[in-house]
């Protein structure tokens, strides 16, 4: 059975800082890592995916994540965090051939000015 | 392009009352579609999915059931609400052809009282 793990639960950080979302995972069989992020009384919406090929994937938004096979990790990753990235993450994993979506338990991102 | 629609928005109903929520898909054939519950401060849990009319998959066993009469519409039903069914519901969509990643719609917040 695949698992998730998102390590925080809440991440504070000032405006034009650095952060990292943490994310492990759990399979014994070749999977695909999402992030979704969610707004406030509103639905997840895809933020990056890695299918396969490289391991760094970038979104539109200057977040990236690196996929780790080794250490089975997908960190989430942003140079300088905006007030406007304040959210909930949700880290996601689902086998290459099935239906299911694994979500992790999300992590709340508070961007303070 | 695609859409996805939840209706109610919001939702407040007594301990003991019937519920249906209703979930339809615009722009695409033959989805898999999706209800998850987002209870405060915790992950998305899948509860039903469904790959064709009329094929439901429960994924956890509670007075909760689902319907899908048409390729584009997911019904989600209660004969009796229970208090800890209050939650955040929101269904989601992914291509029939795969699997990789779910389009979520603006959710329904359930209220039982």
């Amino acid at each position: 059975a695949q698992s998730v793990t998102q390590l925080d639960s809440q991440v504070p950080v000032f405006e034009e800082a650095p952060v990292e979302l943490r994310c492990n995972y759990s399979s014994s069989v070749s999977v695909y890592l999402f992030w979704y992020v969610q707004y406030p009384n509103q639905g997840l919406q895809l933020l990056l995916k890695y299918l396969s090929g490289s391991t760094l994937v970038e979104s539109i938004n200057g977040f990236e994540a690196e996929f780790n096979k080794s250490q089975t990790s997908f960190h989430l990753r942003k140079p300088s965090v905006h007030i406007s990235d304040t959210a909930e993450y949700f880290c996601a994993v689902s086998d290459t051939g099935g239906f299911k979506t694994i979500f992790g338990a999300g992590t709340r991102l508070f961007v303070k000015a | 392009s695609q859409t996805i629609h939840q209706w109610p928005a919001t939702l407040v109903q007594p301990v003991g009352s019937p519920l249906s929520l209703e979930c339809t898909v615009e722009g695409t054939s033959n989805p898999n579609l999706y209800w998850y519950r987002q209870a405060a401060g915790r992950g998305l849990q899948l509860l039903f999915y469904s790959v064709g009319i009329g094929q439901i998959s429960s994924e956890v066993p509670q007075n909760l059931s689902a319907s899908r009469p048409q390729d584009r519409q997911f019904i989600l039903s209660s004969k009796k609400l229970l208090l800890s069914d209050s939650g955040f519901y929101l269904c989601a969509w992914t291509s029939g052809r795969s699997s990789y990643e779910q389009y979520f719609g603006p959710g329904t917040r359930l209220t039982v009282t």
